[in-house]
This record gives structure tokens, sequence and C-alpha cells, in this order.
């Protein structure tokens, strides 16, 4: 089966480092997806892991540990329209994603 | 390009009737994914196709569900017929390569 946990809420100030982590149980997995969504509006993809190690994007980076089932998205320079509700989702090798429940990231001046 | 287009955007319709919802992937896409999203499960995969061909439906809840996708530029989910539990946000997003996949507006779906 599959299992996804990552922290319901968080809140962080702005310009401020935060890290949102992921711990996940997959069977046959392959990959990591980190997407972020804002309120009413659909996912977009921020990154996706198969390799161990940590990926930066700019602001944004993401890391994964293979043989910890663990993964964190990392968020620097932290801007208001940060805000938002951040989902980490596992991908097995015949391409089945199972999501978590999202963390919602709240960030105040 | 347009990105991936829904429609319709919101439908409103009562207990037993047949809904349809449509997408349209970003040209030269062959991955299609449809999702369907609740407060109380989240995000979940339904089905998806390559090059047109589902590859993996067991994410859709039952027989009253259905996708087709008879080319590559469109793609259609049915539920018939329809329950208000099935009220929910459905999804629909293409990929050149399975993985950074690129997500429609939606469709909000309510059954009455």
């Amino acid at each position: 089966g599959q299992n996804i946990d990552q922290p319901t809420e968080m809140t962080a100030t702005e310009g401020a480092i935060v890290q949102i982590n992921c711990t996940y149980q997959t069977s046959g997995f392959n990959g990591l997806f980190w997407y972020q969504q804002h309120a009413g509006e659909a996912p977009t993809f921020l990154s996706y892991n198969v390799l161990d190690g940590l990926e930066e994007k700019g602001r944004f980076s993401s890391f994964l540990s293979r043989s910890k089932g663990y993964s964190y998205l990392l968020l620097k320079e932290l801007q208001m329209k940060d805000s938002a509700s951040y989902l980490c989702a596992s991908n097995t090798n015949a391409g089945k994603s199972t999501f978590g429940d999202g963390t919602t990231l709240t960030v105040k001046p | 390009d347009a990105g991936v287009i829904q429609s319709p955007r919101h439908e409103v319709t009562e207990m037993g009737q047949e809904v349809t919802l449509r997408c349209k992937p970003i040209s030269g896409h062959d991955y299609l994914f449809w999702y369907r999203q609740t407060m109380m499960r989240g995000l979940e995969l339904l089905i998806y196709f390559n090059n047109n061909v589902p590859i993996d439906d067991s994410g859709m809840p039952e027989d009253r569900f259905s996708a087709k996708m008879p080319n590559a530029s469109f793609s259609t989910l049915k539920i018939q017929p329809s329950e208000p539990r099935d009220s929910a946000v459905y999804f629909c997003a293409s990929s050149l390569n399975r993985y950074e996949q690129f997500f429609g507006p939606g469709t909000r779906l309510t059954v009455l």
C-alpha cells in the first residue's frame, strides 16, 4: 500500500526559510513530487526527485532520501505569495501517484 | 499555448443524471491524467493515459465512472449515474514525460 505523511499546517515569516517534510511508504517507489496549490486553483508542479540528494530551483529546493522514505521542500526568502498548500506525492514505477493531504503554509509579514 | 483546457468549469446536476467532463491536453503531450480533489480525501489519481491508451485505472472509484481518450487532443470523464458523494473538483493534467504535469483549471462538480 501507499502512505504519505506531511504536517497539516506551518507558519513562517516573510524573508525566512521554511522546510516542509514528507515521509512515505510506497511499494514500487519511483520518485517523489512536490506541488504548490493556491486556494481555489489547480496544483502547480514544483519538482520531481528520483535520486537521493538535493535539487535546487531558484528559491525552492527539494531533497530525497530513498533509504529513509523521506523528502523535504525548502523554501528560501519567503514571500507573501508563497502562502499556499504544498502537496507531496509518491510515484510508483507503474506511474501511479499517491498524494499526501497537503501542508498549508501561511507566510506572515 | 493555452494550457490544459477543461469544460465545463462548473457543473451542478441532480443525483442520477449523467455527467460528462471534458479535457483538451497541451498539444504534443503524450500523457493525460484525471484527478479528483475533495476536502475529505484530498487529491486522488483516477486514471491516466499514454498515447491515448489507458494505462492505470485502478483509482477509478467504481463502474459508474468511465474515461475515454478517442484522440490525442481530447478526453472525457463520465459519471453515470451521478451521486452526491461524487461532488468534487475534477482536474485534468497532461505531461510530456509523465513527471512534470500541467494541470487544467478544474471542473467543480456539485451533485444534488
